[in-house]
């Protein structure tokens, strides 16, 4: 069965800082997901990444896939506030006629002014 | 479009009371999904339905039950509410499974 480990859980960063996100995953899977979390509210769907190779950007955020690696990055560029939130990663469990998605533990986010 | 709706939003129950946990999506998906939520262990998936007509144990499915009512809505059941149940439970559906999964709002169980 797929097992996806993010690093860090935590992270403090300050603004206009870079930093990267990393998701590590097990087993064959062609498919990676990234999910935002604000507190107290549900999961919101930031990139999926469909093959090797797979780079997508929205704002300050880039997300990219390497499969042969079995690895996801999310980097955050020039940090601000509004990007505190949990981040996480899930990739995708084959098992036969259903496939179901495995997630992270989640990468706690604090940007400090 | 709603996408995912959960009712109820919160809810306080005593050890052994049961209750139902509704989740209805209105994107004509054909899986969807429940999860719970607990600190520092990310999402684990409960129960899920890949179409209309199944349903299949997930990560952990101990103490609870589904039905999959029809193709929209998916309801989740504790027959005999435990302390270690107190948890945020999250409905989500996706067009297939293995593909982008929506989200509903949350339920925040307490049982006490």
């Amino acid at each position: 069965e797929l097992k996806v480990e993010q690093n860090p859980l935590f992270l403090s960063m300050q603004e206009g800082k870079n930093y990267t996100i990393y998701c590590n995953y097990s087993t064959t899977s062609d498919r990676l997901y990234w999910y935002r979390q604000d507190p107290g509210k549900s999961l919101e769907s930031l990139f999926v990444l469909l093959s090797n190779g797979a780079v997508k950007q929205e704002g300050r955020l880039m997300a990219s896939l390497d499969t042969k690696a079995r690895l996801s990055t999310l980097h955050i560029t020039a940090a601000v506030h509004d990007l505190s939130a949990t981040y996480f990663c899930a990739g995708e469990n084959y098992g036969g006629a259903t496939n179901k998605l495995i997630f992270g533990t989640g990468t706690l986010l604090a940007v400090q002014p | 479009n709603a996408g995912v709706t959960q009712t109820p939003k919160f809810q306080v129950l005593k050890t052994g009371q049961s209750m139902t946990l509704q989740c209805a999506q209105d994107m004509n998906h054909n899986s969807m999904y429940w999860y719970r939520q607990d600190p520092g262990m990310g999402l684990r998936l409960i129960y899920y339905s890949a179409s209309e007509g199944t349903t299949d144990k997930g990560e952990v499915p101990n103490g609870y039950n589904v039905s999959r009512l029809n193709k929209r809505e998916f309801s989740l059941r504790l027959e005999s509410a435990a302390p270690s149940q107190t948890s945020v439970y999250f409905c989500a559906s996706s067009p297939r499974t293995g593909y982008e999964q929506y989200f509903g709002p949350g339920t925040r169980l307490t049982v006490t």
